[in-house]
Parts: structure tokens; C-alpha cells; sequence
């Protein structure tokens, strides 16, 4: 089956920091997006990207569909306490089916 | 979280009896998903509906498990005989009608299940 492999697992960075995280998989998707999940709640949208080579702001966070589709990348730019939780990518293949990677932890210390 | 609701949002039941989780997608959505997601770890595929068909169920278990999506009303999964493994997290997710345009999926706040 397809893989999607997302690194860092975890990170713990000072405020203000910049961050980067990355998604890779083993097959092509036709869509990549990026959530945020804090603790006890669902996954909240942050970036979707439907081209490759697309480079899609949303305030501090960058995030970049992959020219060879198979992989996309998520910047967050000067770190706040707020941007604390678990960030996950997802693909979706041509089936319509939506497959995520295992999540980066990220950690911010005031 | 966009309109997805889920109920109910915390559901304990005892080794052995039934949970019925519940979805509502977002209004003009036809397509639901159905994950699972364990403590300290990511989303699991487990089923792909639309309305009255199951599309993908390539990640539910053989037994004990079911999903539906009838004509009318919510999608439903359905774990007969719970095991203490069953506990976890259970979102559910829904997509617009055209599978094959630029969409995406939306969450909802999730089912927390749990065994005793």
C-alpha cells in the first residue's frame, strides 16, 4: 500500500523560531494538504494544494506541492505558543482516497 | 471543523456490548470517511463511503465492524462486541461530490471511544 513518511516526528523549538517540516510518499498524489490537530479535537484544514509545484501561503505558513508529486513541505514562520500540536499531511490518490502521514509534534517554549 | 458533526463526542461502553458512532457531513457533501487514530499516533484509513455505497473498506477490520451511509440520514460505524483495543478516537471526514476536482476533506470533531 501507499506510504506517507512525515518528518520530524516531534520538535521543540524557541518562539520565534522558524520551522520546517516534510512529507514524502512512495507513490504520486494529485493532492496534498496539511492539518493541524490540537488535543481532544479533530484536524483542522490548514493548506491544500492541488499542482505540482504549487507554493500556497495561509498568514505564516508555506507549504509547497512537490514537482514530482511525491512529496509537499510545510514552513511555519516565526513561531508562537499558539502553534503548539500535532501537524499531519495528507495525499490523496487518484481513487479519492486520502492516505496521512504520522504526525510532527510541535513543541514552542515562550 | 466546518460543519462535519459527530456524535456522540465520548462514548464508554463495557467489553462486549455495541458502539454506534455517528456522522453528519457537511452540508453538500456526499462522499464520508471514517479514520481511526490511537493516543500518541496518526489517522488510520478505515472506510470510504457515498451515499448508499461503500466505495473502499480496505482498512476495516474483518470482524466486528461497519460502516454505512444510507440515503437518509447520517453514516453510521458499527463495532459489535467491543474489545479494550477498540478504544480510540474515531473521526470522521467528508468531501465534496466530484471526486476528481481540486477538493479536499474536512474533519469532524471527533468520537472518543472507550472500553472497560
Amino acid at each position: 500500500g501507499q506510504q506517507l513518511n512525515q518528518s520530524p516526528q516531534s520538535m521543540f523549538i524557541q518562539e520565534g523560531e522558524d520551522v520546517s517540516m516534510n512529507c514524502t510518499s512512495s507513490s504520486i498524489f494529485n493532492t496534498w494538504l496539511w492539518y493541524k490537530q490540537d488535543p481532544g479535537e479533530g484536524p483542522v484544514l490548514l493548506i491544500a494544494l492541488y499542482k505540482a509545484g504549487e507554493l500556497t501561503s495561509n498568514g505564516r505558513l508555506t507549504a509547497q506541492f512537490g514537482i514530482t508529486r511525491k512529496d509537499s513541505f510545510l514552513n511555519i514562520s516565526a513561531s508562537i505558543p499558539s502553534d503548539v500540536g500535532i501537524y499531519f499531511c495528507a495525499g490523496r490518490n487518484n481513487f479519492n482516497k486520502f492516505y496521512f502521514g504520522s504526525g510532527t509534534k510541535l513543541n514552542v517554549k515562550p | 471543523n466546518a460543519g462535519v458533526m459527530q456524535n456522540p463526542r465520548h462514548l464508554v461502553r463495557r467489553r462486549g456490548q455495541e458502539a454506534r458512532l455517528r456522522c453528519s457531513p457537511m452540508k453538500g457533501h456526499s462522499h464520508v470517511y471514517w479514520y481511526r487514530q490511537l493516543p500518541e499516533e496518526g489517522l488510520k484509513f478505515m472506510v470510504y463511503l457515498q451515499k448508499e455505497n461503500i466505495i473502499d473498506e480496505s482498512g476495516m477490520p474483518k470482524e466486528r465492524f461497519s460502516a454505512e451511509f444510507p440515503k437518509e440520514g447520517p453514516s453510521i460505524l458499527r463495532i459489535q462486541q467491543v474489545v479494550r483495543g477498540d478504544s480510540a478516537a474515531y473521526f470522521c471526514a467528508s468531501s465534496p461530490r466530484q471526486p476528481n476536482s481540486g477538493n479536499t476533506i474536512y474533519f469532524g470533531e471527533g468520537s472518543w471511544l472507550t472500553v472497560v
